[in-house]
């Protein structure tokens, strides 16, 4: 089955400053990677997807890049503000036939925006 | 604005205990998910339902561990019996889902669930 490695495990930048957090998947049939965010006592959230058709896509200060060859893809925020603290989790599916199977998520990352 | 539901918010149950966590779907999505967090585990796929049909349990305990869809508005998540094993934050997840369209999940806010 799929495994996903995000790293690191928590991550702490200054108020203003950019965050990357960096994933990696083993199965190569995978073609959905969406980002989530979590904050405490509440379900994820998705900020950000891309499939495995595009390389990049961005939404104002998130972007996510992709390499399918390398099978890694990274969440890159902008100009971190204090409400950016939270948990964030990778993940990767593929679709079966009927459309995306259910996720593998990575470990989580601990963002923390110093201010 | 459309949420996914779920019942309870929190649970606190002896061992032996059978365990019932629902999920209301937000209305008009045709897949239905159910993951599991702990500190140990992190987030994991227990199962998962499409147009109300079990597509993949693979990830649940099948001796205690039942999953339904007795409507397109209800799921069900069962435990029995319980044990202290089993707690975590269970999520139920939804998304209108299909091959070619979008693959969004949207989570409900979570059954944090404690087994003594």
């Amino acid at each position: 089955g799929e495994n996903v490695e995000q790293h690191p495990s928590t991550l702490s930048v200054q108020e203003g400053d950019s965050a990357v957090i960096k994933c990696t998947y083993s199965d190569s049939a995978s073609n959905y990677f969406p980002w989530y965010k979590q904050e405490l006592g509440k379900g994820p959230q998705l900020i950000i997807d891309i499939r495995s058709n595009v390389g990049e896509k961005k939404d104002q200060r998130i972007a996510v890049t992709l390499n399918k060859t390398a099978k890694h893809f990274s969440l890159h925020i902008t100009e971190t503000q204090p409400e950016d603290s939270a948990v964030y989790f990778c993940a990767a599916s593929r679709d079966s036939g009927g459309g995306a199977d259910g996720l593998t998520f990575g470990k989580g990352t601990h963002l923390i925006i110093q201010p | 604005d459309a949420r996914v539901t779920q019942t309870p918010r929190h649970k606190v149950t002896e061992m032996g205990q059978e365990v019932t966590m629902r999920c209301q779907p937000i209305l008009g999505h045709n897949t239905v998910f159910w993951y599991r967090q702990t500190m140990m585990q992190g987030l994991e796929l227990l199962a998962y339902f499409r147009n109300r049909a079990p597509l993949d349990d693979s990830g649940m305990p099948k001796d205690r561990f039942s999953a339904e869809m007795p409507d397109a508005t209800l799921a069900t998540l069962k435990i029995q019996p319980s044990e202290p094993r089993d707690s975590a934050v269970y999520f139920c997840a939804s998304g209108l889902i299909s091959s070619g369209h979008t693959d969004t999940q949207y989570f409900g806010p979570g059954t944090r669930l404690t087994v003594l």
